[in-house]
């Protein structure tokens, strides 16, 4: 089975610029989950997704930061304008809720440095 | 104050030895707790969930102190691949799916 699926894999990009982030959750799960992390903060949960429908972004930093789910194999994290304080991985996990079990299964994630 | 505070480590061990990772909670409404593993530059996994009873896989053993907010892992007769960072993870009540992560506590195993 495929599991998640991020690209690019890393990107390298200068101050000002617009940055967009894919990710392809696993088939069939019904939350998607959109991460940071950085050394000084570690992991940082920035929004999640349910059955497509946003339902928590108090993690989104500020209104540089959007993301989009227009359907259940893929979604979008864009940054516009990037900073460099931006530059961290960014993850992508799925997960599928069945009565009480349920594991997040991330994406390799995508380096981003911005310069 | 962090929702959830690991010691940072490194923890560096011989192969063959026992050790033991601790991590608190503040939020009184954590409900599930796992804890995960990640390799260097690589995504996390999980390791397993801890239950209240305590719990076993192998050479891994998770416990919870529910009244003390305190979460442990032991791992005993280290192996080189238990080489990565574990990553003590909190789920509260009625915030289905969102996860709260440590900082992580690094082992390095050496021979």
């Amino acid at each position: 089975d495929a599991g998640v699926i991020q690209s690019p894999r890393h990107e390298v990009t200068e101050m000002g610029q617009e940055v967009t982030l894919r990710c392809k959750p696993i088939s069939g799960h019904d939350y998607l989950f959109w991460y940071r992390q950085t050394m000084m903060r570690g992991l940082e949960l920035l929004i999640y997704f349910n059955n497509n429908v946003p339902i928590d972004d108090s993690g989104m930093p500020e209104d540089r930061f959007s993301a989009k789910m227009p359907n259940a194999s893929f979604s979008t994290l864009k940054i516009q304008p990037s900073e460099p304080r931006d530059s961290a991985v960014y993850f992508c996990a799925s997960s599928l809720v069945t009565g009480h079990q349920e594991t997040q299964y991330f994406g390799p994630g995508t380096r981003l440095l911005v310069l | 104050r962090k929702e959830v505070e690991q010691d940072p480590g490194p923890f560096n061990v011989p192969e063959g030895a026992t050790v033991a990772f601790n991590c608190t909670y503040s939020n009184s409404a954590s409900q599930s707790f796992f804890w995960y593993r990640q390799d260097c530059r690589k995504e996390p996994k999980l390791l397993m969930s801890v239950y209240s009873s305590g719990n076993e896989d192998g050479r891994f053993t998770a416990q919870l102190n529910r009244a003390s907010q305190y979460i442990s892992l032991l791992i005993r007769d280290s192996k080189l691949s238990d080489s990565a960072t574990y990553l003590c993870v909190s789920r509260n009540t009625g915030t289905a799916s969102k996860l709260t992560f440590g900082t992580g506590t690094r082992l390095q195993v050496t021979l």
